[in-house]
């Protein structure tokens, strides 16, 4: 089955306390990216990757750092978690090959992480 | 710059009911691509429709349609005798010419009652 997997699914963690979030997907698609859900505020770009070694800032970048040392995983890193940082996460990934009018983000089952 | 509003926040509306979620964009992109979302309770995101720049032609989907005007800069979405499993929070997006970003709005959650 097609999908994108995240990891952990609920996250409560102290401030200062560095974590990783991951994310896989089985689908060969290139490009990858992290989103942050807070209410009011919508989704909002955190990271994203074109493809293997290629990352890039989003919108709300500060406080989070991404890698991309394989095409199938792109693992959100926190390495000194705040309570701001508190949200409900998402990864997505896309192929980007495809005309952009065949293109369809897949998203994770998302991430909430709790920054005491 | 880009942007998507969602003006409404929520809508509660009684079964049966038709209602319309609006989305309004911003974008200097020539083409675009807008995309209709939805995030039930359970929490996950699922894609509902994207609609290019170049064509304006209305889409339906069973109860579910979509009004894209380019002379309002509006995509709106139009559910048809609403059932309680429509409830979620339904979110509007946007893709430029970029491809790396998707511009989402605040999003509106729907409830509807039975």
């Amino acid at each position: 089955e097609a999908q994108v997997t995240q990891n952990p699914r609920y996250l409560i963690t102290v401030t200062g306390k560095k974590l990783t979030v991951t994310c896989s997907q089985n689908m060969n698609h290139e490009y990858m990216s992290w989103y942050r859900q807070d209410p009011g505020l919508g989704l909002r770009q955190i990271y994203y990757s074109m493809n293997v070694e290629v990352t890039d800032k989003g919108d709300v970048p500060e406080g989070y750092k991404v890698s991309r040392k394989e095409k199938r995983n792109f693992p959100l890193i926190l390495e000194s978690p705040s309570p701001n940082q508190t949200s409900l996460y998402f990864c997505a990934s896309r192929r980007t090959g495809t005309p952009p009018s065949n293109e369809k983000l897949f998203f994770g089952s998302g991430t909430q992480l709790s920054v005491l | 710059a880009q942007k998507v509003t969602q003006a409404q926040t929520e809508i509660s509306v009684v079964e049966k009911e038709d209602v319309t979620l609006d989305c309004v964009y911003e974008t200097r992109d020539t083409t675009y691509y807008l995309f209709w979302y939805k995030q039930p309770p359970s929490g996950e995101l699922v894609f509902l429709i994207r609609r290019n720049s170049f064509d304006e032609q209305n889409e339906i989907s069973g109860r579910y349609s979509w009004n894209f005007q380019k002379s309002t800069s509006s995509f709106n979405f139009t559910i048809t005798a609403s059932q309680v499993v429509d409830s979620a929070v339904y979110f509007c997006a946007l893709r430029g010419s970029s491809a790396s970003k998707i511009i989402f709005g605040s999003g509106t959650r729907l409830s509807i009652r039975p």
